[in-house]
C-alpha cells in the first residue's frame, strides 16, 4: 500500500528558532494534507496542497508541494510555545476516489525549549 | 462551531469482549471515517463510509470490525472480540464535499 515517509521523528528547538518537517512518497500524490496534533489531542487540519510546486503560507507556516508531487515540507519560522505538537502529513492515493482514507506519515514531534 | 463528538472518551474492556465506539459526525457531512492511533505512533486509516455503505477499508479492518450508521446522526465502530493489540485511540472523522477531514476527540480503548 501507499506509504509516506516523514522526517525527522523528533525535533528539539529553542523558542524563536525555525522548524522544518519533510514528507516523501515513492508514488505520485493527488494531493497532500498537513495536520497538527497537540499532546493529548486530535489531528486538526492545517492545509491541503494540490498543484505541482505549490507554496502556501499561513502566518509563520509555509507549506510546499514538490514539482513531482512526491514530496512536501512544512516550515515554521520563529517557533513559539504554542507550536508544540506533532505535525503529520497525510496523503490520498493518486486515484483520489471520493471516500478514500488518508495515509498518514509517522509525524514529527516538535519540542520547544523556552 | 460544529464538531465531531465521540463517546465514551475512555473504554476499558476485557480481551474477547465486544465494544461499540460511537461517533456523531458533523450534521451536513457526507463522508465518515474511522482511524486509530496506537500510543505514540501514527494515525492509521481503518474504514471510510459514504452513502450508507463502506467505501474503502484497510488491511487492519478485518472481520472483527464493523461499522454502522443506525440513524441519521450516529456512526458506530464495533469490535466483535477485542484483542490486546486493539488498545489504541480511535478517532472518528467526517467531511462534507471538500477535502478537510474533521476529527473527533477520540475514544481511548484499553483491552486488558
Amino acid at each position: 500500500g501507499q506509504q509516506v515517509m516523514q522526517i525527522p521523528q523528533y525535533q528539539h528547538v529553542q523558542e524563536g528558532e525555525d522548524f522544518t518537517t519533510y514528507c516523501n512518497s515513492s508514488t505520485t500524490l493527488s494531493n497532500i494534507q498537513w495536520y497538527k496534533q497537540r499532546p493529548g489531542g486530535h489531528p486538526v487540519f492545517l492545509i491541503q496542497l494540490v498543484k505541482s510546486g505549490e507554496v502556501k503560507k499561513q502566518k509563520r507556516l509555509t507549506f510546499q508541494f514538490g514539482e513531482a508531487k512526491k514530496n512536501s515540507s512544512l516550515h515554521i519560522t520563529a517557533t513559539q510555545t504554542t507550536d508544540v505538537g506533532t505535525y503529520f502529513c497525510a496523503a490520498r492515493p493518486y486515484s483520489g476516489g471520493g471516500a478514500d482514507g488518508l495515509t498518514f506519515g509517522k509525524g514529527t514531534h516538535l519540542i520547544i525549549q523556552p | 462551531e460544529p464538531e465531531v463528538t465521540q463517546t465514551p472518551s475512555h473504554q476499558v474492556t476485557q480481551m474477547g469482549q465486544e465494544v461499540i465506539l460511537r461517533c456523531v459526525p458533523i450534521s451536513n457531512h457526507l463522508y465518515f471515517y474511522w482511524y486509530r492511533q496506537i500510543l505514540g505512533q501514527k494515525v492509521e486509516f481503518l474504514v471510510s463510509f459514504y452513502n450508507n455503505e463502506i467505501s474503502e477499508k484497510s488491511e487492519i479492518f478485518d472481520d472483527q470490525f464493523s461499522v454502522e450508521r443506525p440513524d441519521g446522526s450516529n456512526f458506530t465502530l464495533k469490535i466483535r472480540s477485542t484483542k490486546l493489540e486493539d488498545s489504541a485511540m480511535y478517532f472518528c472523522a467526517s467531511r462534507e464535499t471538500g477535502d478537510e477531514q474533521f476529527f473527533g476527540p477520540g475514544t481511548r480503548l484499553t483491552v486488558l
